[in-house]
């Protein structure tokens, strides 16, 4: 199954530098969704981009999307400590009648944030 | 408060014992679904259910039955657990194509 792929695996940072993570997929997509899931807990919703928009912001963070690279990104601005946690990106595939019943993820980024 | 509440958060069972994980959702939503997280692999899912009595399966349906009698409950029922179903599972919720609320997580371990 389609499945987004994070780059990098792993990213640590100084507290006050922005993080970059990147995430690629292999086919069209109805739209793709990032979560941040602290150590062991559910995920929760950071931002979702439809694939007619090419970028987002909410509040710190930034989501790009290129449907012609098939990549988006995440941009967090001056991280915090307490954005350490666990970052995934999901896509959505068309066709399926939405409601994410096809909505796969990747493998995640572990982001570090030092004070 | 909109939730998705999963019981129990921690469970050791044996081989062969049957044990159900619930879930259950506060916010109406049509979609429900499973997953579970294993290290290196990330989330898969295990089973979805579009509304009422629609049930489908995921990426890793064998060795697990769901139901959806009602809109908020959708349990996960482990017939005869194996240690290979030792795993974070996790339960989520969604409107149509919005984004899904998940549980907390059940540590499920397998001896």
């Amino acid at each position: 199954s389609q499945q987004g792929e994070e780059d990098p695996q792993a990213l640590s940072i100084q507290e006050g530098e922005n993080a970059t993570m990147n995430c690629s997929y292999k086919t069209s997509i109805n739209n793709l969704q990032w979560y941040r899931q602290n150590s062991g807990r559910g995920l929760v919703h950071l931002i979702l981009i439809r694939s007619n928009e090419r970028e987002k912001h909410s509040g710190r963070l930034r989501v790009t999307l290129d449907t012609s690279k098939k990549s988006s990104s995440l941009l967090i601005t001056a991280s915090r400590a307490a954005d350490t946690a666990s970052y995934f990106c999901a896509t959505d595939p068309p066709g399926w009648g939405g409601a994410n019943s096809k909505l796969t993820f990747g493998k995640g980024i572990t982001l570090s944030v030092r004070p | 408060e909109a939730q998705v509440t999963q019981n129990p958060r921690y469970l050791i069972t044996v081989t062969g014992k049957k044990l159900t994980v619930t879930c259950s959702q506060n916010m109406n939503h049509e979609y429900m679904s499973w997953y579970r997280q294993d290290p290196g692999l990330g989330l898969r899912q295990i089973y979805y259910s579009m509304n009422v009595e629609v049930t489908d399966k995921g990426d890793v349906p064998e060795g697990y039955k769901v139901s959806r009698k009602e809109k908020r409950n959708f349990p996960l029922i482990l017939e005869s657990p194996s240690p290979n179903q030792t795993s974070l599972y996790f339960c989520a919720s969604s409107s149509l194509s919005e984004k899904l609320f998940f549980g907390s997580g059940t540590q499920l371990s397998v001896l």
